[in-house]
């Protein structure tokens, strides 16, 4: 009865590697985020997007993208992955209008090598 | 721009209280938040304050003053299980969540 869950937890690769992050969330909301932690614990959103609109923080280099199959699902695909993309990724979802209360996802630590 | 500050660490001991403070600059304001995040686990959200004043729940207490861009967090009772970091998060004109760096709190006994 997990609200927020995320696969894998734990992801190793090596450089220049594609790879994949699952996200689900089974409480009927409209929205779903990414977030990436970094080593200074800040929380960076990605992306937002609900069934109307995809919001890109354009910081995020379009290596990064997000898909979503239906309403529950929002996964994150990175191409070309470097050193720098080792993070903590967290996904999240809300109910639309209200980004407040986002409800998070264990985290997926991602190490490049 | 948006900027946040709050404390990298602080130490309280069990039972007593702590206040964890967070100033913040933003040119558009729709809300402060305060999330907690133990070690290795995603963030779970604790409070919401959009008007001045303060907002009581249970042990945890948050307070803004929009006029001097301030914020804290008042934990009571304080347990071995508050040993957290405390997320101090700002919701600009766009709607859009800006995260602190978060306040690690160590309880001791």
């Amino acid at each position: 009865d997990t609200a927020v869950s995320q696969t894998p937890k734990y992801l190793v690769t090596q450089m220049g590697n594609d790879k994949s992050i699952k996200c689900e969330q089974n409480l009927g909301h409209d929205t779903m985020y990414w977030y990436k932690q970094d080593s200074k614990k800040f929380l960076k959103i990605m992306f937002s997007y609900n069934n109307k609109e995809l919001i890109i923080n354009e910081t995020v280099p379009n290596r990064f993208s997000p898909k979503s199959p239906d309403k529950a699902h929002l996964n994150l695909h990175i191409n070309s992955l470097e050193l720098g993309d080792s993070a903590v990724y967290f996904c999240a979802s809300s109910q639309e209008g209200d980004v407040a209360e986002q409800y998070f996802g264990p985290g997926t630590r991602l190490t490049v090598t | 721009g948006q900027n946040i500050d709050q404390p990298t660490e602080m130490t309280a001991t069990e039972g007593a209280i702590v206040q964890i403070n967070c100033t913040y600059q933003t040119s558009g304001f729709n809300g402060l938040f305060w999330y907690q995040q133990h070690a290795g686990e995603a963030p779970t959200f604790l409070s919401y304050n959009v008007l001045d004043g303060l907002e009581e729940k249970g042990r945890f207490s948050s307070f803004l003053s929009r006029s001097k861009g301030y914020s804290y967090l008042l934990l009571k009772e304080l347990q071995m299980k508050d040993s957290a970091s405390y997320l101090c998060v700002l919701m600009d004109s766009n709607y859009q969540l800006i995260w602190g760096a978060g306040t690690k709190l160590i309880i001791k006994p």
